[in-house]
């Protein structure tokens, strides 16, 4: 069906406030990455999802960062207490592994613009 | 630990003359490489990878990648470019952990009719 897709497109929010941002992989797909873009740099790997269970969360920059696939196929990443660090592209990834090999090739989402002010 | 780095931040060509974008590898053990290629306003699209077996790739859109384990490379080639492959590109690795990608810079490839 359709690929991943991301909500909202484009977040701004004042500092201290917090958001949600929203990963619909594609059907499914088995494992879910996040991974945060800054300006003019390459993403950068968050954190990992097989089904529902976080395997991985070690790229996740503080406890501020907050990530969850309850029922294994819509993921939320939850940034509290947004800081101006915090604005950046957050991508979403799926793939049809099960295994997290990256010999499957990633699908990823259009990415929320996460602007903070 | 696992990186990729993209030696270039702009690349520029000339419509119809082929072009090669740069990428060196580090890793411990074989690596699983990647390109991708970023359009304004749109997510990442995978363009090839070198998991095992032939040095020469071939991907999406005419690219192919060239794995060299000697000088730990994996560029990105076309024969022919075209107006339309004006984009980000990015190399990856996968990391030690398995499934995540770490990403390259990006280079930026502007090509001019």
């Amino acid at each position: 069906g359709a690929g991943v897709s991301q909500s909202p497109r484009y977040k701004v929010a004042k500092r201290g406030q917090d958001v949600a941002l929203r990963c619909d992989p594609i059907s499914g797909h088995v494992s879910l990455f996040w991974y945060q873009q800054a300006l003019g740099q390459g993403p950068e790997f968050l954190t990992y999802f097989q089904n529902e269970a976080q395997l991985d969360k070690s790229g996740l920059p503080s406890d501020r960062f907050f990530a969850e696939r309850p029922e294994g196929s819509v993921s939320t990443l939850k940034i509290q207490r947004t800081q101006q660090e915090d604005s950046a592209v957050y991508l979403c990834a799926s793939t049809a592994s099960g295994t997290a090999l990256a010999s499957y090739e990633q699908y990823f989402g259009p990415g929320t613009r996460l602007t903070v002010t | 630990a696992q990186s990729v780095a993209q030696p270039e931040d702009q690349v520029n060509v000339a419509e119809g003359n082929p072009l090669t974008v740069k990428c060196t590898y580090s890793v411990s053990g074989n690596p699983y490489l990647f390109w991708y290629v970023q359009y304004p306003n749109r997510g990442l699209q995978f363009l090839l990878k070198y998991i095992t077996g032939d040095n020469l790739v071939k991907g999406s859109y005419g690219f192919e990648a060239e794995f060299n384990k000697s000088q730990t490379s994996f560029h990105l080639k076309k024969p022919s470019a075209l107006v339309s492959d004006s984009a980000l590109y990015f190399c990856a690795v996968e990391g030690i952990r398995g499934g995540k990608l770490i990403f390259g810079q990006g280079t930026e490839l502007s090509v001019k009719p």
